[in-house]
């Protein structure tokens, strides 16, 4: 089961901004950097965010990235129908010495 | 340009073996940590093994530790994924992933190979 939490859906109209929240512990999120994958559907999840807020190069800078203690977000701003994804916060671990994942959430474009 | 790309997959009975392989090119291979990372069908991504560049470290997660084996051979660009008793739990999609030492990230995955465990 998933140590970091995210809620399972968001939605939000095109051109809106839309958050989705991880939220660890201090062996996770506390301790390390934080990522975020985009899985599009029957494919693949791509890196979106590395480092906390680090976008790789070719990500709209639409995708931004934050932290805070054991938490972190993502945000969608300008939402795109081509953002309809399932989205992973993802960390290692101290505890379980291990890297985890999020819950994953789905996001949708109405 | 970065290419992964898995095969191995299948359908497999319980308590049978099955070997991932991952083909890697367009980088130097031998400079980076590689992953592996499973999806149960409709499930979320769980993390499976991680090697070192030079394969001196493995670490495994505790539901695959004692009967999956990560290995890599860096002359021939591959890294792979050695699955013993297995059960109907391990059915996912596996995805080989590329990861820059020690960053915990992961900046590219392979398409994925399914397993199938049934009898």
């Amino acid at each position: 089961q998933s140590v970091l939490t995210q809620p399972p859906s968001a939605s939000g109209t095109p051109g809106q901004r839309v958050t989705i929240s991880c939220s660890g512990s201090s062996s996770n999120i506390g301790s390390y950097t934080v990522n975020w994958y985009q899985q599009l559907p029957g494919t693949a999840p791509k890196l979106l965010i590395y480092s906390n807020d680090q976008r790789p190069s070719g990500v709209p800078d639409r995708f931004s990235g934050s932290k805070s203690g054991t938490s972190a977000s993502l945000a969608i701003s300008g939402l795109q129908s081509e953002d309809e994804a399932d989205y992973y916060c993802a960390a290692w671990d101290d505890s379980l010495y291990g890297y985890v994942f999020g819950t994953g959430t789905k996001v949708t474009v109405l | 340009q970065v290419q992964l790309v898995e095969s191995g997959g299948g359908v497999v009975q319980p308590g049978r073996s099955l070997r991932l392989s991952c083909a890697a090119s367009g980088f130097i291979f031998s400079t980076y940590g590689m992953h592996w990372v499973r999806q149960a069908p409709g499930k979320g991504l769980e993390w499976v093994a991680a090697i070192w560049h030079d394969g001196s470290y493995k670490h495994y997660a505790d539901s695959v530790k004692g009967r999956f084996t990560i290995s890599r051979d860096n002359s021939k660009n591959t890294v792979y994924l050695q699955m013993n008793s297995l059960r109907a739990e391990d059915s996912a999609v596996y995805y080989c992933a590329r990861e820059p030492m020690h960053t915990y990230y992961f900046d590219y995955w392979g398409q994925g190979t399914l397993v199938t465990v049934s009898s």
